[in-house]
Order: C-alpha cells, then structure tokens, then sequence
C-alpha cells in the first residue's frame, strides 16, 4: 500500500514568487491535512480538506491556501513569499479524519525562500 | 486552546536500556486522542502510539508503552530495549474529538532522543 507522497521533496524560491505543493494521500483515505514545521515555531497546523471542502483551517495569513481534488489529492499555495515561510510542509491523511486511526504522514517539501 | 509540553528538549538512553520521554497537555474537554509520533533524519512523521482518554488501560505497542494519567494530564513514553532505531525527534501529540472544527493535530516541541551503542 503506497504511502503519502508529496511532492516535490525541495524547493528554492525568491521572495514575492508562489509555490504549489502536492500531496497524494493514501488511496482511500478521504482527509487531508497540512501542517509548517520550522525551528522557531515546532509544528504548526495550516488546514484540513475533507472530500474537496476545507473543514478547518489554522492561524495562517491569506497568502497561505489549498484545494483537494475528487480524488483526494491535496495542494497548498503560498503566495508572495516572505522569508519566514521557509519550513518544512508536512502533509497527513487519513480515513474520514477518524482520530483512533492515527494519521499517515508524508516526508514534507522543505521549502526555502531566498 | 490545548496546549501540549514537552519539557525534555534532549534525552539520550544507552542500546538495550529504557528511557521514558514526558508530555504534559493542557484542555478543558473530557474525551480526546493523544500520540506519540517519532520523527527522523529522514522527517516522514511516524506513528508511534496512540491512547483514547476514555480508555483507562494504557496503550502498548511492542517495546513502546504510555503512562496516561488523565487527571494529572500527563502522557508520557516509555521506550524498553532502546535500538539505534529508535534515535529520532519524538513528538507528543493532542487531538480533541471529531466534533466541531478541532480536527487537528497540536504538537508539543519534541525531544531530540539519541541512543549510545
């Protein structure tokens, strides 16, 4: 069974640009949460989709968002980027957000902003 | 809001001993999940336990076991016959019940545990 997979693994983008993470969650597991990891701020939630509509959402700016698609996959968008959003984007899924079962995470996307 | 804290920023246990990591949390609900994920050089987050509150018996997964004192809102690891394996960030974990808009994951800071051959 494969696992969470984001892509891509690493990223170096320019301050003012945009990123496109993705995330494919694990083949039936319809919720997908994302979450920023950095030194300063240890791990942060940003969101969770749940079949296409966003349930929750963290204390992120606007510049932060994301979709899920009708087949689970997830992207999150990070627009006009400042220094501080370099982290390491960790995504997780799992079954219909079911908390006994745990979530699966993915090996992140380090993002740094330069 | 919940809050988790992991007040052992480094613990280091020799091969083959035991070590025990602590997390505190902090909420005013009744009923809630908490975990253990283990995170390492290779920083995929990996499910190590989990334990309902309204489960008294405390859960136990291999040479991995908790020690969940609800009323004293404590959840700590206990990791027997520690292996260079086991040499990861460990992170605590809460999550309230699948009400609401809680559905998320609130993370202590970690502890970074080595392991001594």
């Amino acid at each position: 069974k494969a696992g969470v997979t984001q892509t891509p693994r690493y990223l170096i983008k320019t301050r003012g640009q945009q990123v496109t993470l993705s995330c494919s969650p694990i083949s039936g597991h319809r919720s997908v949460s994302w979450y920023q990891q950095t030194p300063g701020q240890g791990l942060q939630f940003l969101f969770e989709y749940f079949s296409e509509t966003q349930r929750n959402k963290g204390n992120f700016p606007g510049r932060f968002s994301g979709r899920q698609f009708s087949n689970s996959r997830s992207e999150m968008n990070v627009s006009t980027l400042e220094l501080g959003d370099s982290a390491l984007y960790l995504c997780a899924s799992s079954l219909e957000g079911t908390a006994p079962y745990g979530y699966t995470f993915g090996s992140g996307t380090r993002l740094t902003v330069v | 809001a919940q809050t988790v804290t992991q007040s052992q920023p480094e613990m280091s246990v020799q091969e083959a001993e035991t070590v025990t990591l602590s997390c505190t949390y902090d909420t005013s609900e009744s009923d809630y999940y908490l975990f253990w994920y283990k995170q390492p050089p290779s920083r995929q987050m990996i499910l190590v336990i989990r334990q309902e509150a309204y489960k008294q018996q405390n859960a136990t997964e291999n040479r991995f076991s908790v020690n969940f004192q609800k009323a004293a809102k404590s959840f700590s690891l206990k990791i027997s016959d520690s292996q260079l394996g086991d040499a990861a960030m460990y992170f605590c974990a809460y999550r309230s019940p699948n009400s609401g808009s809680a559905r998320q994951l609130t993370f202590g800071s970690g502890t970074q545990l080595t392991v001594l051959p």
